[in-house]
């Protein structure tokens, strides 16, 4: 496979359900990202991970919970959501390495989340 | 704090007509410009970038943007649109040498007519 995957493409889950989103990339990069996209706004980055190290959490609430063991993997886990945090989530990968790093992010297709 | 803007949420134009999709942005400096594409159900594909250099820079699918200083823009043309360039477009704008502090637009969404 080449590229970023994300799985699964779609999820449906209750409020009080615990689910995992996944996300791998194979292109080498040593940087990836969770962006959540939601219909009418602007892409929210919510973490970023270089070199397997968190390096922003915007705000995030704790109800998401990210994990990246490998540079290659990156997992959300998701606990006791609330129906607005139904979404695209978009997984992408850079590679963030000084001043050969070029800003430019690789995308997943993203999971289609639906709270219920 | 750095900021883009697309005024159009939603412009449609007929098949082979010409296309020019705004963006205006706001950053300190000399940023790094992007333009990102959205078909349905897909994740962004990078379209362009600009980080330095010729001003009008060539993408993919046959897009064009041009970079303008003076009034902080990075509009993307294609000359001839295809049906199959319906979808949304994304401009971005961000720091150089960080996807971390890329700042993305709200988007806007094509409709091409046959």
């Amino acid at each position: 496979e080449t590229g970023v995957t994300q799985t699964p493409r779609h999820l449906v889950m209750g409020m009080t359900n615990k689910k995992s989103l996944k996300c791998e990339q194979h292109l080498g990069h040593n940087a990836m990202y969770w962006y959540k996209q939601s219909a009418k706004k602007p892409l929210e980055l919510m973490f970023v991970y270089s070199l397997e190290e968190r390096v922003e959490n915007n705000s995030v609430p704790s109800r998401f919970s990210p994990e990246c063991p490998n540079s290659s993997h990156l997992f959300l886990h998701l606990h006791t959501l609330q129906p607005e945090d139904s979404a695209l989530y978009l997984c992408a990968s850079s590679q963030d390495s000084g001043t050969t790093n070029t800003g430019e992010l690789f995308f997943g297709e993203g999971s289609r989340l639906t709270v219920l | 704090a750095q900021s883009v803007t697309q005024p159009d949420i939603h412009i449609t134009v007929s098949e082979g007509a010409s296309l020019e999709l705004r963006c205006n942005y706001s950053y300190g400096a000399t940023p790094y410009l992007f333009w990102y594409v959205q078909s349905p159900g897909q994740g962004l594909q990078l379209l362009l970038k600009y980080f330095s250099g010729d001003t009008l820079v060539q993408g993919i699918k046959g897009f064009e943007a041009e970079f303008k200083r003076s009034q902080s823009s990075f509009n993307l043309r294609k000359p001839s649109v295809h049906w199959s360039d319906a979808a949304e477009y994304f401009c971005a704008v961000g720091a150089p040498g960080s996807a971390r502090q890329l700042t993305f637009g709200s988007g806007t969404q094509l409709t091409v007519l046959p």
